[in-house]
């Protein structure tokens, strides 16, 4: 199994521009998430699913939108990217609670905006 | 207020040697779940242990072990017998069950350091 996969890698934007980071878990879990890490900040909540067609807001949505239209894909969109949003990005998925204990990380995106 | 507080920015330890992370934390939820990862410098977060609020045992997992004191809110990292390839970032983590959702706040992490 790939677990939870992440595209790109690595990704430089000018300021303005739009794009989408990628999401996908093959484990068929119900609940997906996006996280940004900044230094010394930790990883913040950017927006949350406990299901195909169901999104909600976490600590930090403002500049990002999602959507979930199928169990494996969760895509991030950056709708005007701005120096702020340089981060490193993670998305992550566990079956809903109860029963589940942890979450599965994907390895990362880091993001640099110009 | 922050949910979960790391006061050691960096900790260093002896290779070998027993080492305890300090996490506390700040909920009015009877029913929380309290997490470790450990980022190495590759970046990925890797799932150490997990204590959930009504568990009566300390959680342990190889030689990562959770000494959860719930009065004094607090959820340490006991890493025994430590080992080079343990250098690395380590967060602490909560997610608030009310919410239904598995999400988790994490604390702003501590930097270990094994010395040979």
């Amino acid at each position: 199994n790939a677990g939870v996969t992440q595209t790109p890698k690595f990704q430089v934007l000018k300021t303005g521009q739009s794009m989408t980071l990628q999401c996908a878990q093959d484990m068929n879990h119900e609940y997906m998430s996006w996280y940004r890490q900044d230094p010394g900040m930790g990883l913040r909540l950017i927006h949350y699913s406990v299901g195909a067609g169901i999104t909600d807001q976490g600590e930090v949505p403002n500049g990002y939108n999602v959507s979930r239209s199928t169990t494996e894909d969760f895509p991030l969109r950056l709708l005007s990217a701005a120096p702020s949003q340089t981060s490193v990005y993670f998305c992550a998925s566990s079956p809903t609670y109860p029963g589940s204990d942890t979450q599965y990380f994907g390895p990362g995106t880091r993001l640099t905006v110009l | 207020a922050q949910k979960i507080t790391q006061t050691q920015p960096g900790m260093f330890v002896q290779e070998k040697e027993a080492v305890t992370l300090d996490c506390t934390y700040d909920t009015s939820d009877q029913s929380y779940g309290l997490f470790w990862y450990k980022q190495p410098s590759s970046g990925e977060m890797i799932f150490l242990i997990y204590q959930g609020s009504y568990d009566e045992q300390n959680a342990t997992e190889g030689r990562y072990s959770l000494n959860f004191q719930k009065a004094r809110k607090s959820a340490n990292l006991v890493i025994s017998a430590s080992q080079l390839g343990d250098s690395a970032m380590y967060f602490c983590a909560m997610r608030e069950e009310q919410t239904g959702a598995n999400n988790l706040f994490f604390g702003t992490g501590t930097r270990l350091t094994v010395i040979p």
